[in-house]
C-alpha cells in the first residue's frame, strides 16, 4: 500500500497571502496524483489531476506541482472561501486507492 | 449537470446489513467507472471499492473485502454497495465518486449517506 503524508497537519494564514501545502508519497506514483478540498458538511471537490492540472471551474490561483514523491498544492491570495481541509490521493496504484491524512487550512 | 445522490444509510446493529444507493443523472451512467468511499466522523478519506463501467472488474479495500458488495445497474443509472456483518468502524459518511474520463482522480462525489453502527 502506497502511504500518502501531507505537512502540515494545520496550516494559519492570513488572506491574500500565499499558502504552500505539502504531499509526500512513499513509493513514487509518477503524475497520478489529485488534490481535493473539502469544506465542512460537504463532499470532497477535485481541485487538481494529474498532479498539475485544474479541474474545470477551479480557480488560476490554485496550482499544483510535483512527480514521483513529492508534490505541491499552491493557493496564492487566499480567499476567505478557501479555507477547508485538503486531501491528496494517488491513483497509480489501484489496490488500494490512498489519500493523505489531509491538511486544515485555517485562517490566521 | 452531473448529479450524485447516495441514499440507504441509517442506523444498523453491529453484525447487521444496509444496501446503499447512488443514483446517477447527468452524464452517460453505463461509460464511467464508479467508486464507493467513505470518511468516518472527524477523520479522513478511505477508498472502500471500484467498479469498472461494464461492472466486470471490481475492487475492494481490504477492510471491507468479503463484507461488502458493488454492483451496478447501468438500465437504472444506480450504483449499490451491499453492506454485511457490520462494524462499529464501519460507522461513516459513504459517498460514491465518479472516475473521471480523463484520468482516473473522482471528478464528481455525491453528499454522502450516513452509517451508524451502533447496539
Amino acid at each position: 500500500e502506497i502511504v500518502m503524508t501531507q505537512s502540515p497537519a494545520t496550516l494559519s494564514v492570513s488572506p491574500g497571502e500565499r499558502a504552500t501545502l505539502s504531499c509526500r508519497a512513499s513509493q513514487s506514483v509518477s503524475s497520478n496524483l489529485a488534490w481535493y478540498q473539502q469544506k465542512p458538511g460537504q463532499a470532497p471537490r477535485l481541485l487538481i489531476y494529474g498532479a498539475s492540472t485544474r479541474a474545470t471551474g477551479i480557480p488560476a490561483r490554485f496550482s499544483g506541482s510535483g512527480s514521483g514523491t513529492e508534490f505541491t498544492l499552491t493557493i496564492s491570495s487566499l480567499q476567505s472561501e478557501d479555507f477547508a481541509v485538503y486531501y491528496c490521493q494517488q491513483y497509480n496504484n489501484w489496490l488500494p486507492i490512498t489519500f493523505g491524512q489531509g491538511t486544515r487550512l485555517e485562517i490566521k | 449537470e452531473v448529479q450524485l445522490v447516495e441514499s440507504g444509510g441509517g442506523l444498523v446493529q453491529p453484525g447487521g446489513s444496509l444496501r446503499l444507493s447512488c443514483a446517477a443523472s447527468g452524464f452517460t451512467f453505463s461509460s464511467y467507472e464508479m467508486n464507493w468511499v467513505r470518511q468516518a466522523p472527524g477523520k479522513g478519506l478511505e477508498w472502500v471499492s471500484y467498479i469498472s463501467s461494464s461492472g466486470s472488474t471490481i475492487y475492494y479495500a481490504d477492510s471491507v473485502k468479503g463484507r461488502f458488495t458493488i454492483s451496478r445497474d447501468n438500465a437504472k443509472n444506480s450504483l449499490y454497495l451491499q453492506m454485511n456483518s457490520l462494524r462499529a468502524e464501519d460507522t461513516a459518511v459513504y459517498y460514491c465518486a465518479r472516475t473521471s474520463g480523463y484520468d482516473s482522480d473522482f471528478d464528481y462525489w455525491g453528499q454522502g449517506t450516513l452509517v451508524t453502527v451502533s447496539s
